[in-house]
């Protein structure tokens, strides 16, 4: 079951920011917000991850509404290194066994040139 | 340097073959995990291992099979009974708890003769 909604496919100039949106409106009080991206024929790399708070990394910054129903993910100054499929997963570390990543189609990020 | 190796990066199979990807991490994680991806198409979770000589059936396990004698080690069998076994295999890890995120190998793309 799809626990969270994203555009199919956004573009960006490169220098500027990107922001990629989440919805995750049936996100429970346990539950983290993490971010992936997959680089074609590559392996996803983990970003970012949040609960509450917002979150800054040297990858990016992770801003989550104060609802938690939706998260927006910031690459400060894309590149084009950057063009790749940007997943927003939900999930919680409680359980052990049950903390498994659920990956859905994601957000291809297009940077331009 | 630590990190997850998977081999081969391309793999082929003759109908009625079982294949073994292998993985290989010296990251000193527990939990190791292997998903499948079909193109234009999310992570699916074959099989996950929270520690030595255990492991659990993820979504679509049917067809595979998997072994965690070593802590560093979980290779991935695909049996003849994986009637469309043609997609992209990634292997991950992570601490028990997955807080800081799953570390991704670099995928084996297997295909089918």
């Amino acid at each position: 079951d799809a626990k969270t909604t994203q555009p199919t496919s956004m573009d960006c100039a490169e220098g500027r920011a990107a922001n990629l949106p989440c919805n995750h409106s049936t996100i429970s009080g346990n539950e983290y917000v993490y971010w992936y991206r997959q680089i074609h024929s590559q392996g996803p790399q983990y970003i970012i991850h949040g609960l509450k708070n917002n979150e800054t990394n040297e990858m990016a910054s992770l801003i989550i509404t104060e609802d938690r129903k939706s998260s927006t993910l910031i690459l400060p100054h894309a590149t084009l290194r950057d063009t790749a499929v940007y997943y927003c997963i939900v999930r919680s570390l409680e359980g052990g066994a049950t903390n498994k990543l659920i990956f859905g189609t994601g957000t291809l990020l297009a940077v331009q040139p | 340097d630590g990190g997850i190796t998977q081999s081969p990066k391309y793999l082929f199979r003759k109908e009625g073959q079982n294949v073994t990807l292998s993985c290989e991490q010296n990251l000193n994680h527990d939990a190791m995990y292997w998903y499948r991806q079909d193109p234009g198409q999310g992570l699916r979770l074959i099989y996950y291992s929270q520690i030595v000589n255990d492991f659990q059936k993820g979504d679509i396990a049917e067809g595979y099979s998997v072994s965690r004698e070593k802590k560093e080690s979980f290779p991935l069998t695909v049996t003849s009974a994986q009637k469309n076994p043609t997609a992209f295999y990634l292997c991950a890890s992570s601490r028990a708890r997955g807080l800081a995120g799953e570390y991704f190998g670099p995928g084996t793309r297997l295909l089918v003769l």
